[in-house]
């Protein structure tokens, strides 16, 4: 069973950075790949990018590009989402979604507020 | 500049059919943009219910099933019951500009 654990919630001011980790278990981590998705509150689904697992190849919302950058270390089964320059507009819940192509499994969600 | 589309809402009575749709803006829905679908409730994490078109997601109730029909992806919800009263996403893969793209949901209510 695919399992995924998000770290915890974080307060952040205005312009710093936020790294959001999505710890894998129950399945062979370099299959397929890991996406990030994010809810603003009140708000829709945002895709944010996606990570192939086994090349580590990456690809991110235009809108993001700049700001988004996802990594993955593969001997602690843990991929990583950071979000830099960070404004309000960021305050969301922050999620990692295991995939066969289309986000399947996923985690607990990580509240980011941004506030000054 | 919406370039997935679902209706904002919808109602359907306890036990009865509902079709939830998802478009583009532009073109046609294929299997080649692997349609997905998603359920959640206030405070949740969403749930798939369907992905790639029509693999129901596990543990997932047959009385939700995914199609294409006409230039649309669609979610099908047969025997409607009350805790099926939540938001609905769906999302596309629109290639390797755009890669995903989620729909702005759609709000089911059961009554």
């Amino acid at each position: 069973q695919v399992q995924l654990v998000q770290s915890g919630a974080e307060v952040k001011k205005p312009g710093a950075s936020v790294k959001v980790s999505c710890k894998a278990s129950g399945y062979t981590f370099t299959n397929y790949y890991m996406h990030w998705v994010r809810q603003a509150p009140g708000q829709g689904l945002e895709w944010m990018g996606v990570i192939n697992l086994s090349r580590g190849s990456t690809s991110y919302a235009q809108r993001l590009q700049g700001r988004v950058t996802v990594t993955r270390d593969t001997s602690t089964r843990t991929v990583y989402l950071e979000l830099s320059s960070l404004r309000s507009e960021d305050t969301a819940v922050y999620y990692c979604s295991y995939s066969l192509g289309a986000p399947v499994w996923w985690g607990q969600g990580t509240l980011v507020t941004v506030s000054s | 500049q919406t370039v997935v589309t679902q209706e904002p809402s919808f109602s359907v009575s306890p036990g009865g059919t509902v079709t939830l749709t998802c478009g583009l803006r532009s073109g046609s829905v294929s299997t080649s943009n692997y349609p997905s679908w998603y359920q959640q409730t206030p405070g949740q994490a969403p749930r798939t219910l369907i992905y790639n078109t029509t693999t129901r997601s596990s543990g997932v109730p047959d009385r939700f099933s995914g199609s294409i029909l006409g230039n649309k992806a669609a979610l099908t919800i047969t025997g409607a019951q009350a805790d099926d009263e939540s938001d609905y996403y769906c999302v596309m893969y629109m290639g390797s500009v755009l890669h995903w793209v989620f729909g702005g949901g759609t709000k089911l209510t059961v009554l």
